[in-house]
């Protein structure tokens, strides 16, 4: 079965450094979503991203966050300059048109 | 208004028993409401999915009820196993249904006691 790959799975980094996340989603998958969630708590939505822009996005996801879809199979999730809060299980998530999204392993991001 | 209220926040159950997760929301547009089933270092998981046309949706040992006009919803796992203790995670999808973002619940650590 299909399903949606992250790498890396876990990713340590300096505060103040800039990380980028990376995503394969599902193939046909039109619709692409960052999630995050920290420990212990539930998860939270960041962006969305249809024909190549960005259909919606949370209050978290300020200037800092960027995401692009670079070469029609991966897609990225950049933080510019990471902060401690930004510590967090990053989810890519993809859907069709099913409404069905599905979500990848994550990428533990630990900022020092 | 966009917040979905999940309870209880963990639950214990015996093998066999039933184990049942609510879930509220306010927001009337949301029109698409699906589960997630997390285990300890893993991505969500779709479990099952309801739309508010229908007030229940039952796939093998998992059914969800709908009571749109309480704008509540819940997961029912009958003959609960030890494989099936792991975070439940209840959500919400506004407006475009088909494409919109999920907004999560609080999430349900559940253990099934051998």
């Amino acid at each position: 079965e299909p399903e949606v790959t992250q790498t890396p799975s876990h990713q340590v980094t300096q505060m103040g450094q800039e990380v980028i996340l990376r995503c394969v989603p599902i193939s046909n998958h039109l619709y692409f979503y960052w999630y995050r969630q920290i420990l212990g708590q539930k998860v939270e939505f960041l962006v969305s991203f249809y024909n190549n822009e960005i259909s919606e996005k949370s209050e978290i996801f300020d200037d800092q966050f960027s995401v692009e879809r670079p070469d029609g199979s991966n897609f990225t999730l950049k933080i510019r300059s990471t902060k401690l809060e930004d510590s967090a299980m990053y989810f890519c998530a993809s859907t069709a048109t099913s409404g069905k999204q599905y979500f990848g392993p994550g990428t533990r991001l630990t900022v020092l | 208004q966009q917040q979905v209220k999940q309870s209880p926040q963990s639950l214990i159950v015996q093998k066999g028993g039933i184990s049942i997760i609510n879930c509220a929301y306010e927001n009337t547009a949301f029109d698409y409401f699906p589960w997630y089933q997390q285990f300890p270092g893993k991505g969500p998981a779709l479990l099952i999915a309801i739309r508010p046309d229908v007030s229940e949706k039952k796939e093998g040992r998992f059914t969800i009820s709908f009571n749109k006009s309480a704008k509540q919803f819940s997961l029912h796992i009958m003959d609960s196993q030890p494989g099936d203790s792991a975070t439940y995670f209840c959500a919400a999808s506004d407006g475009s249904g088909n494409t919109g973002k999920l907004i999560f619940g609080q999430g349900t650590t559940l253990q099934v006691k051998p």
